[in-house]
Order: C-alpha cells, then sequence, then structure tokens
C-alpha cells in the first residue's frame, strides 16, 4: 500500500529554537496532506490541512505563526514549531489521503522541548 | 465534528476474537466506517472501511447495522501484538480529513 515517510522519528530541541518535521509521499502524489498532534494518553487532533501549491488550513485554536506548513511539491509536506517551548513537546503525526485506499499515517515524530 | 462513541478500554484473551463496537449515530449517507488502530509510539495504521455491506480483508472484519448506526469490527484470533488503541472514524472518501474519537484500548492477554 501507499506509504508516509515522516522524519525524524525523535527530536529533542532547546526553548526557543525551531523545528522542522518532514513528510513524504513514497510512490504517490499527495495534494493534501494533514498533521495531527497527539499529547500523552490523548486522541489525535487535526492542527492543519497543508494544500500542495497553497496556503494551509488550521484548525480553529493553531497558530499559524507558530506552525509554519509547507506543501512546495506532491510529495513533500514540512511542519516546522518555531520558538518552541516545553508546552510544544508532544507526537506530531502527518497523513495523506490515498485515492481508492483512504488515508496513510506517518510514522510519528516525538518532539521533547527542553 | 463527525462524532463517534466507544468503549474506554476492552480485555481479550490471546487467540479469542476481538470484538470491537462503535456507535456512529450521526452517519450520513454518503459517509463511510473507517477504523484505524494505533499501536503506542506509532502512526495510525489502517485497518479496514465500509460503507453498508460488511467487510473483510486479511486483518479484519467490519461488521455494520442494517441502518447504519453502530458497526463491529472483528479480529478473529486476536494475538498479543493486536494490542493498541482503536479508532472507529466516519466520514467522506472525499472529505479532506479525518477526526479522531478517544478510540478503545485493547488488551490482549496471554
Amino acid at each position: 500500500g501507499a506509504v508516509v515517510s515522516q522524519h525524524p522519528s525523535r527530536v529533542i530541541c532547546k526553548s526557543g529554537t525551531s523545528v522542522k518535521i518532514e513528510c513524504r509521499s513514497l510512490d504517490f502524489q499527495a495534494t493534501t496532506m494533514f498533521w495531527y498532534r497527539q499529547f500523552p494518553k490523548q486522541s489525535l487532533m487535526l492542527m492543519a490541512t497543508s494544500n500542495e501549491g497553497s496556503k494551509a488550513t488550521y484548525e480553529q485554536g493553531v497558530e499559524k505563526d507558530k506552525f509554519l506548513i509547507n506543501h512546495a511539491s506532491l510529495t513533500l509536506s514540512t511542519l516546522t514549531v518555531t520558538s518552541a517551548h516545553p508546552e510544544d513537546s508532544s507526537f506530531y503525526i502527518c497523513s495523506a489521503r490515498v485515492w481508492g485506499e483512504g488515508y496513510t499515517f506517518g510514522s510519528g515524530t516525538r518532539l521533547t522541548v527542553v | 465534528d463527525a462524532k463517534t462513541t466507544q468503549p474506554t478500554s476492552m480485555d481479550c484473551a490471546e487467540g479469542r476474537a476481538a470484538n470491537l463496537p462503535c456507535n456512529h449515530s450521526t452517519i450520513s449517507g454518503n459517509e463511510y466506517v473507517y477504523w484505524y488502530r494505533q499501536i503506542h509510539s506509532q502512526g495510525p495504521q489502517y485497518i479496514i472501511h465500509g460503507l453498508k455491506n460488511n467487510e473483510t480483508n486479511e486483518m479484519a472484519s467490519l461488521i455494520i447495522t442494517e441502518d447504519r448506526k453502530s458497526s463491529t469490527l472483528i479480529l478473529p484470533h486476536a494475538t498479543l501484538r493486536d494490542t493498541a488503541v482503536y479508532y472507529c472514524i466516519h466520514g467522506r472518501t472525499g472529505a479532506n480529513n479525518l477526526f479522531f474519537g478517544t478510540g478503545t484500548r485493547l488488551t490482549v492477554i496471554p
């Protein structure tokens, strides 16, 4: 089936720095990708929808200037957490819709801000 | 947000069938029922989806009631590796996203 590759799987950064997470669709083109965040023992919460060649759509309460999304090609979407703080520590997951197969998810990125 | 209701947790003996129920009374006529599972610290894994007919694949079976307001995911012979959180979601195939509920934490017991 279709695969979404997400990197890095884990990252530790200092408070105030920025972190970029990549999400690549392998062997298929993804005009739309989705970014989720998951806190411990909670469900996935949709943060934003990434659209190739246009601006991302953010869910209510998600700061677009803090969580920068770039979807410059049909196979790559990136999420940059800017000026990270400890409260941004979370599990970030991307996904893409695969026509005829539903949605496929990346393996997730564990972000720890110290 | 499309809302589903699932038991918070369930246990199942290894080798037995695991039956996971889900209520989705607000489902629309053109919405599918999707099941995903998430093993600790990994991304969700697709299991199965259906519209109104029962479905079966190599992983599981999906039984959807005639009124489509509820469904049951069946893992025919649960193994320890099936321990995970199972999410039931409904949405249109052309929809832009999936909204996750709280899911059912299934523990397979040796």
